[in-house]
């Protein structure tokens, strides 16, 4: 069975880095093709993708965020860890990392979300 | 923001059917990429619905039911329940100049009368 679940900081300043961390079990994240997402969903909006790291370290991010993200993973911990730089309160909302399957490009399984706000 | 685009409600007495629509564009749906579906209820993980335009996981009801063509796709919900009331939204992938990317939809909010 896969879950996932997040942890991080639920109130952030403005300029300020946010650090979420995902921590996963029920699969590996050095299988080709599997991968963990990072979503996220301003109140009362649409999800946003933010950014997917694969099974063997590739990377992909947002193109208007990629300069604010940067995603690591620690396959000994069963860890992702998404830092985003410069905070703005544009950037509150519900944060969720998801499963990837590594057949298709569907999130089959997400954790419940972290209510991050920006406000000083 | 969201290149995909849905009807922002629907609504039906329980026992009817109800669809919503994703339309999208020649970078996304129209490029053939596959499109899936998501159902997001208070206070819950978003639950994968359809993937791969009309592939239900594991425990999904057949009641929830998947469909693409052309630049457009949509997820039709039959025998309409009080549980099913909440957001759903629709996910593909875009390919285009600026960069490629996942993409959901505007989201629908499907109200049980």
């Amino acid at each position: 069975q896969i879950t996932l679940k997040e942890s991080g900081p639920t109130l952030v300043k403005p300029t300020q880095t946010l650090t979420l961390t995902c921590t996963f079990s029920g699969f590996s994240l050095t299988t080709r093709g599997v991968g963990v997402a990072w979503i996220r969903q301003p109140p009362g909006k649409a999800l946003e993708w933010l950014a997917l790291i694969y099974g063997d370290d590739h990377k992909v991010y947002r193109p208007s965020l990629e300069s604010r993200l940067t995603f690591i993973k620690d396959t000994s911990k069963n860890q992702v860890v998404l830092t985003m730089t410069n905070m703005d309160p544009v950037d509150t909302g519900t944060y969720f990392c998801a499963h990837r399957q590594s057949d298709n490009d569907a999130f089959d399984v997400w954790d419940q979300g972290t209510m991050v706000t920006v406000s000083s | 923001q969201s290149v995909l685009t849905q009807p922002p409600s629907v609504s039906g007495a329980p026992g009817q059917r109800v669809t919503i629509s994703c339309t999208g564009s020649r970078s996304n749906i129209g490029a053939g990429y596959d499109v899936h579906w998501y159902q997001l209820l208070p206070g819950t993980a978003p639950k994968l619905l359809i993937y791969n335009n009309n592939n239900r996981p594991s425990g999904v009801p057949d009641r929830f039911s998947g469909s693409k063509s052309g630049t457009s796709a949509s997820l039709a919900i039959t025998g309409l329940q009080a549980e099913d009331e909440g957001d759903y939204f629709c996910q593909s992938y875009d390919s285009r100049l600026s960069g490629s990317l996942y993409v959901f939809g505007t989201g629908t909010k499907v109200t049980v009368l």
